[in-house]
């Protein structure tokens, strides 16, 4: 199988706060993570790809500056939102892209909920 | 730009009553096509994976098919059960890796 952990599953913090989210690939190498948001009753949107060893791409409408990705090792991508606000409220998930024999399979995290007073 | 739909919105049945769930895409050149679910507050389960190269895939009492050429896919569920109660999101992922998903299926299963 291949497992993929979010850390912390839950986190509230006060409005203008920086929060760092974690994305670990636990059992496989992935040189690509994906970084999606879903809002109450919405389905998942993708925020960015995040590419080791180099900058994320974002999605058009996703402001880079003020969720920073970074993908520093092959098991491990981190979403920090900075000076977040009630509105960025939202549950967030990662996905690891794992190579099999002849394609290519996405696992997702568990999700963060993020609550911004 | 891939648009994907999924009707019903929600759904509900008695036990035991089998369900089928539709999901249409408007660009065929997908990657594959994946069938999750997921509870309230909970991230993803995969349920089945379909590549673009299949017609359908099956797991259980879950089969899943793929008729790229008409955008579409369909997924059954026989002999439902309560703990069959969740929202059923389909996704479709580009050569690119990059999924779009449905908005989702909300499904209740009556005991």
């Amino acid at each position: 199988g291949a497992v993929v952990s979010q850390h912390p599953s839950w986190v509230i913090c006060k409005s203008g706060t920086s929060v760092k989210i974690e994305c670990r690939s636990l059992d496989f190498q992935a040189t690509t993570m994906f970084w999606y948001r879903q809002f109450p009753k919405q389905s998942l949107m993708l925020m960015a790809t995040s590419n080791e060893g180099s900058k994320a791409t974002y999605e058009q409408g996703v402001e880079k500056d003020k969720f920073l990705i970074n993908h520093a090792s092959l098991t491990l991508s981190t979403l920090t939102v900075t000076s977040a606000h009630p509105e960025d409220s939202s549950f967030y998930i990662c996905s690891a892209y794992k190579n099999r024999d002849s394609y290519n399979e996405q696992f997702f995290g568990p999700g963060t909920r993020l609550t911004v007073l | 730009k891939q648009e994907v739909t999924q009707i019903p919105a929600a759904l509900s049945v008695p036990e035991g009553e089998n369900l089928v769930l539709n999901c249409s895409f408007t660009d065929s050149a997908i990657y594959n096509l994946q069938w999750f679910r997921q509870d309230p507050g909970k991230g993803l389960t995969s349920l089945l994976l379909i590549q673009s190269s299949q017609r359908e895939q099956t797991s259980g009492r879950l089969n899943a098919s793929l008729d790229k050429s008409s955008g579409r896919s369909t997924l059954y569920i026989a002999a439902s059960q309560p703990g069959d109660s969740a929202t059923y999101l389909c996704a479709v992922l580009d050569s690119w890796g990059k999924f779009q998903f449905g908005a989702g299926t909300q499904v209740v299963v009556t005991p």
